[in-house]
């Protein structure tokens, strides 16, 4: 049962346009939701998160949206850089699993020059 | 600061054969994960540490061991190699706070042949 859900396997924008990157999640115990970015041959890293008591947070040119009753977030990133072409897990954790982070299977970004 | 270091970054098993993956964090994290990521799909949990001697299964924890004797160190171990544990590994800490992003290593690409 896949709790985290990124239905879009690969999204492909221009440089300069915004990207949206969308995740759904179906455990309602989820209150931290984090989106990692993932080059090849390398590890995850760290992008930006939100937290279940908010419904936006902001970080440079990207900014994640979290609507809780539809168990839905997104990722926008503006202007899209061709160096944000990776690939964008969604991952999400509830407090009373040891922190454990349970993840989507990714979105491939490609920002074409 | 080196963050989380896995070794070997790449290696090639036969069918039965035995080896441990290593990982080591500097950052003084309590929590040590080890996840797989299969191709197109996400990171799925195999075994987490939440300090020194402690250890538990995450979803995926059939054929393989850990031990964490040390708060740096957090060994995966394969025993009986079989072609289904042909993955990319990634070794991950974190602070224990709900809002600590993991931080990730960059992977040991494992195929058994």
């Amino acid at each position: 049962d896949q709790q985290v859900k990124q239905n879009s396997p690969s999204l492909s924008v221009q440089e300069g346009r915004i990207s949206i990157l969308n995740c759904d999640y179906t455990n309602s115990m989820f209150d931290y939701f984090l989106w990692y970015k993932k080059y090849p041959a390398e590890g995850p890293t760290f992008l930006i998160s939100i937290s279940s008591i908010k419904d936006k947070n902001e970080d440079g040119r990207f900014t994640v949206f979290l609507n809780k009753s539809a168990k839905h977030l997104s990722l926008h990133i503006v202007p899209s850089q061709p160096g944000d072409s990776a690939v964008y897990f969604c991952a999400a954790r509830s407090g009373g699993s040891n922190y454990k982070l349970t993840f989507g299977k990714g979105t491939l970004l490609t920002v074409n020059p | 600061n080196a963050g989380v270091t896995q070794t070997p970054k790449f290696r090639i098993l036969k069918i039965g054969q035995s080896m441990t993956l290593q990982c080591t964090q500097d950052m003084n994290h309590n929590y040590m994960y080890w996840y797989r990521q299969d191709p197109g799909m996400g990171l799925k949990l195999i075994y987490y540490s939440v300090g020194a001697g402690i250890t538990d299964k995450g979803e995926v924890p059939n054929g393989y061991n850990v031990s964490r004797s040390t708060t740096e160190d957090f060994p995966l171990r394969l025993e009986l190699a079989a072609p289904s544990q042909t993955s990319v590994y990634f070794c991950a800490s974190s602070y224990m706070e709900l809002e600590a992003p993991l931080h990730f290593g960059n992977g040991t690409r494992l195929t058994v042949t």
